[in-house]
């Protein structure tokens, strides 16, 4: 299958500061990246899709200048979580899929573990 | 609004099979897919379903009907590891995924 590559796997930082979290597909191109929040024993949610050259298309309750979004190459999108507080300690999970098989399945990354102290 | 139902949590013994129930209600629908997810991890592919029926694929097999909305993800032969969280997620008619809560599968020797 398709590999989709995230880095890190794993942060720890402190309030106010910022990260960023890399989305790469290996082998494949892709117009279209979805990044997903994961809470403990919760559901995927979609935060953003990010669109090779244009903007991101943020979901609603997602404030678009805390998680920006930065997809400018067909291999690789960005997430950086401006004034991180603890609240957004979380799983992020980025996703996407090949031309060939975007109806019918998603590649995800290896997921970030952000923790905000 | 969309909804996808699925237990929070079933337990089984190993060598058994399980069986994971799923229902939803989506703004149109355009396939039904099943993920595996280990503590920790990201979701990993199992199967899809756009059509009635089922689809088998070793150990595990996946049934659609569309017309009732539902689901069901069985699992023969169940081994420790596949301890884990099993999400039921839907394409709607924007090919956005919408993704149920999970079900957390406790597998006892």
């Amino acid at each position: 299958g398709a590999v989709v590559s995230q880095h890190p796997s794993w942060v720890i930082c402190k309030s106010g500061t910022s990260v960023k979290i890399e989305c790469r597909s290996l082998d494949f191109q892709a117009t279209t990246m979805f990044w997903y929040r994961q809470f403990p024993k919760q559901s995927l949610m979609l935060m953003a899709t990010s669109n090779e050259g244009s903007k991101a298309t943020y979901e609603q309750g997602v404030e678009k200048d805390k998680f920006l979004i930065n997809h400018a190459s067909l291999t690789l999108s960005t997430l950086t979580v401006t004034s991180a507080h603890p609240e957004d300690s979380s799983f992020y999970i980025c996703s996407a899929s090949p031309p060939s098989s975007e109806n019918t399945e998603a590649f995800f990354g290896q997921g970030t573990r952000l923790t905000v102290v | 609004g969309q909804n996808i139902d699925q237990p929070t949590e079933m337990t089984a013994t190993e060598g058994a099979i399980v069986q994971i129930n799923c229902t939803y209600q989506t703004s149109g629908f355009n396939g039904l897919f099943w993920y595996q997810q280990h503590a920790g991890e990201a979701p990993t592919f199992l199967s899809y379903n756009v059509l009635d029926g089922l689809e088998e694929k070793g150990r595990f097999s996946s049934f659609l009907s569309r017309s009732k909305g539902y689901s069901y993800l069985l699992l023969k032969e169940l081994q420790m590891k596949d301890s884990a969280s099993y999400l039921c997620a839907v394409k709607d008619s924007n090919y956005q995924l919408i993704w149920g809560a999970g079900t957390k599968l406790i597998i006892k020797p």
